[in-house]
């Protein structure tokens, strides 16, 4: 089966970083997506790592560990726009392509 | 380009009435799936069509709901006889598929179904 297990809240102050984690259990698994939703609006596509090691994308970036099976997504120079939640999925390639969520990281940035 | 539609974007229904949800993915998209996304949770695939193959169906909660991709492009989801549990978020997504690195979903903005 598969299971992906990130935190449920978090705050942080605007201007500063924050790390969001994420670790997934799957059979198949063929890389890890991390999304971005902002209440009532539909998922946002940021970042995809299918290899181990760090992507850096402007104030964003992902990190996974295979081996670990754990992966991370960084927000750095946080502003008020960043809160949102953040969903971290696992694509499982086990049948079918199949993206698994977890049930996301609702960030609040404090002034 | 546009991006993946949906509609209707709201819909109000009473128990035990059928309702159709309406997906158009993006252009030249072979890939498309089905979510629902329930107050305070995780998004719960549903069903995803990959060109013309028969579609992966594990996600679907009961034999009331159905979907189909005609044409290779737009899809209906369909549930029938609604029950409140049904209440939901609804969104479609679609990809290139194929080579890993094309596997991106972009989302639709959602069918937000209430069914009282």
């Amino acid at each position: 089966g598969q299971n992906i297990d990130q935190p449920t809240e978090m705050t942080a102050t605007e201007g500063a970083i924050v790390q969001i984690n994420c670790t997934y259990q799957t059979s198949g698994f063929n890389g890890l997506f991390w999304y971005q939703q902002h209440a009532g609006e539909a998922p946002t596509f940021l970042s995809y790592n299918v290899l181990d090691g760090l992507e850096e994308k402007g104030r964003f970036s992902s990190f996974l560990s295979r081996s670990k099976g754990y992966s991370y997504l960084l927000l750095k120079e946080l502003q008020m726009k960043d809160s949102a939640s953040y969903l971290c999925a696992a694509l499982d390639q086990t049948g079918a392509n199949n993206l698994f969520f977890g049930t996301g990281t609702r960030l609040t940035v404090i002034p | 380009g546009a991006g993946v539609s949906q509609s209707p974007s709201n819909k109000v229904t009473e128990k035990g009435k059928d309702v159709e949800l309406r997906c158009d993915p993006i252009s030249g998209h072979t890939a498309l799936y089905w979510y629902r996304q329930s107050l305070g949770q995780g998004l719960e695939f549903l069903i995803y069509f990959q060109g013309n193959s028969a579609p992966d169906k594990s996600g679907l909660p009961s034999d009331r709901f159905s979907a189909e991709r005609t044409g290779g492009s737009v899809s209906t989801l369909t549930i029938q006889r609604t029950q409140q549990e049904d209440s939901a978020v609804y969104l479609c997504a679609s990809s290139l598929a194929g080579l890993a690195g094309t596997e991106t979903q972009y989302f639709g903005p959602g069918t937000r179904l209430l069914v009282l």
